[in-house]
Order: C-alpha cells, then sequence, then structure tokens
C-alpha cells in the first residue's frame, strides 16, 4: 500500500527556535496533504490542508504565521513551527489522499517537545 | 457546525464482540472513515463507507446510515492487540475532502 513518511520521528528544541517536519508521499504523488496536531488522549485536529503549488488553507483558530507550510512537490510538504514554545509541543501528523480520497494514509508522526 | 461524537472509553472481553458507535453533524458528507491507532503512533486505515449498509472486512464491520448521521465499528473475537483508540472521521466533500475526526473511543481489552 501506499506510504507516507515523516522525518523528523522525534524533536526536542529549546523555546524560541523554529523547528521543520516534512511529509513524504513515498510512491504515489499527493496534490494535497495534511496536517494535523494531536494532544495526550485527545483526538487528531486538523491544522492546514497543504496544496501543491498554491498556498495553504488553515483551520480556523490556527496562525498561518506560527505554522508555515510549504508544499513544493507532488511528493513533499513541511511544516515549520516557528518560534516555537512549550504549548506547542504536541503530536503532529500529516496524511495524504489517494486520488478517489477513499483513503488517507498517515504518516508516522512527529513528536515535538518544546523546552 | 462540525460534531462528531464517540463515546470515550469501552471495555470489552477478550473473545467477545464490542460495538464502537460514532454519531455526526457536519455540513458535508462524503464518506465515513474507521481507523485505529495505538498510543504513540498514527492511525491506521480499518473502514470506508460512502453508501448506507454494512461494510464487512475479517473481524471488523462498519455500518452507516447517512439518514441517521450514524455510523458503528464491529469488531469480533476481540484479541487483546485490538486494545487502543477508534477514530470516526467523516469525510466533507466539496472542494476540501479535509477529515474532521471525531472525538475517538479508547478500547480496553481484557482477559
Amino acid at each position: 500500500g501506499a506510504v507516507v513518511s515523516q522525518h523528523p520521528s522525534r524533536v526536542i528544541c529549546k523555546s524560541g527556535t523554529s523547528v521543520k517536519i516534512e511529509c513524504r508521499s513515498l510512491d504515489f504523488q499527493a496534490t494535497t496533504m495534511f496536517w494535523y496536531r494531536q494532544f495526550p488522549k485527545q483526538s487528531l485536529m486538523l491544522m492546514a490542508t497543504s496544496n501543491e503549488g498554491s498556498k495553504a488553507t488553515y483551520e480556523q483558530g490556527v496562525e498561518k504565521d506560527k505554522f508555515l507550510i510549504n508544499h513544493a512537490s507532488l511528493t513533499l510538504s513541511t511544516l515549520t513551527v516557528t518560534s516555537a514554545h512549550p504549548e506547542d509541543s504536541s503530536f503532529y501528523i500529516c496524511s495524504a489522499p489517494t486520488l478517489a480520497y477513499n483513503e488517507q494514509f498517515f504518516g508516522p508522526g512527529t513528536r515535538l517537545t518544546v523546552l | 457546525g462540525q460534531n462528531i461524537d464517540q463515546p470515550t472509553e469501552m471495555t470489552a472481553t477478550e473473545g467477545a464482540i464490542v460495538q464502537i458507535n460514532c454519531t455526526y453533524q457536519t455540513s458535508g458528507f462524503n464518506g465515513l472513515f474507521w481507523y485505529q491507532q495505538h498510543a504513540g503512533e498514527a492511525p491506521t486505515f480499518l473502514s470506508y463507507n460512502v453508501l448506507d449498509g454494512l461494510e464487512e472486512k475479517g473481524r471488523f464491520s462498519s455500518f452507516l446510515s447517512r439518514s441517521k448521521g450514524y455510523s458503528y465499528l464491529l469488531l469480533k473475537e476481540l484479541q487483546m492487540k485490538d486494545s487502543a483508540s477508534y477514530l470516526c472521521a467523516v469525510r466533507e466533500g466539496g472542494a476540501t475532502n479535509k477529515l474532521i475526526f471525531g472525538t475517538g473511543t479508547l478500547l480496553a481489552v481484557q482477559p
């Protein structure tokens, strides 16, 4: 089946620094990718929709200047958490749908810890 | 607004059957997904329903009633490894096709 990878799987950073998370579709092209955030014991919250070749669409309440999304190619989307703070510590997961959108493949997730 | 509800927690016995319900009220509907998620891992796809009725896949079955805004996931012959969170998600359709996730149900399978 289709595979989506994320890098890094785990990152610890100091408050105020920026962290970049990559999401790659390994064996299929994804014009759209989704970024989610998940706090402990909670469900996935959609942050934004990443669109290849155009601006990302952010969900209500998500700061676009803080969570920069770039979808530079049909297989790569990046999420940059700028000026990270401890409250940004979370599990970040990306997903990519198939062309028919009848299935979405999730990356393994990135555990971000901001000290 | 968007509202997808599931029970928070459930407990069941190994070898038994458990049904996890999901009710939804969303601005659009173009399919409902069930995912399994173990702690610290990404969700894995279980099932997809877009038409009313029952979809069976091995030990797992999923049912959808669009008129009632209701779905359930049925797990048979429960195994200890089935202890996980089960997430119901609705695909909005239209231009976005984004998935909106429910609150998730933490299932504990006991011996």
